[in-house]
């Protein structure tokens, strides 16, 4: 069974300019959450999806945005892109419930 | 909120010993998991073992085996024959039951792993 694809790997963009970062869960897999991971904050939780709906925010401006579609990919947007926005940027998935996450390897963005 | 504190920023453990990684957490729920992850250089962050609040039996996968004690929140993973490969940060987590808050994963600051040879 295929594992957590995220795409693209690396991204370089400029202040003030947008992203969307792509994220694939396991096959049947109906949740997933997206992290930022930054040497200085650690691992901060951006925001959880199931079935298309937004389960669960964490303490990020509204830049940052996602969505889930029918078949469980999700995608996330970080409008007007700051310096501060470079990190790496994880997608994990799970089933639901009890089940732990998994991750996929990460897109690391820079801001420049 | 639920907090994840790791206060072990860095250890280091000689190949073939035993090393535990320190973890505690602060909640007012009774019903919850937890888990250990370890995120090797290569930066896949990958499952190494998980506990259910609600069982008392400690958690073991093969080297890996955690000391839960609920009434003290705290989680410590223990690694017994430390490997080259265990180098790595290990992320502490906890998560609130479904009913509760869904999916929403709370992780502590990690701990990085050496091994020396």
């Amino acid at each position: 069974k295929a594992g957590v694809t995220q795409t693209p790997r690396y991204l370089i963009k400029t202040r003030g300019q947008q992203v969307t970062l792509s994220c694939s869960p396991i096959s049947g897999h109906r949740s997933v959450s997206w992290y930022q991971q930054t040497p200085g904050q650690g691992l901060q939780f951006l925001f959880e999806y199931f079935s298309e709906t937004q389960r669960n925010k964490g303490n990020f401006p509204g830049r940052f945005s996602g969505r889930q579609f029918s078949n469980s990919r999700s995608e996330m947007n970080v409008s007007t892109l700051e310096l501060g926005d470079s990190a790496l940027y994880l997608c994990a998935s799970s089933l639901a419930e009890v089940y732990e996450q998994f991750f996929g390897p990460g897109t690391r963005l820079t801001v420049l | 909120a639920q907090t994840v504190t790791q206060s072990q920023p860095e250890m280091s453990v000689q190949e073939a010993e035993t090393v535990t990684l320190s973890c505690t957490y602060d909640t007012s729920e009774s019903d919850y998991y937890l888990f250990w992850y370890k995120q090797p250089p290569s930066r896949q962050m990958i499952l190494v073992i998980r506990q259910e609040a609600y069982k008392q039996q400690n958690a073991t996968e093969n080297r890996f085996s955690v000391n839960f004690q609920k009434a003290a929140k705290s989680f410590s993973l223990k690694i017994s024959d430390s490997q080259l490969g265990d180098a790595a940060m290990y992320f502490c987590a906890y998560r609130s039951s479904w009913e509760t808050s869904y999916d929403k994963v709370i992780f502590g600051p990690g701990t990085s792993l050496s091994v020396i040879p």
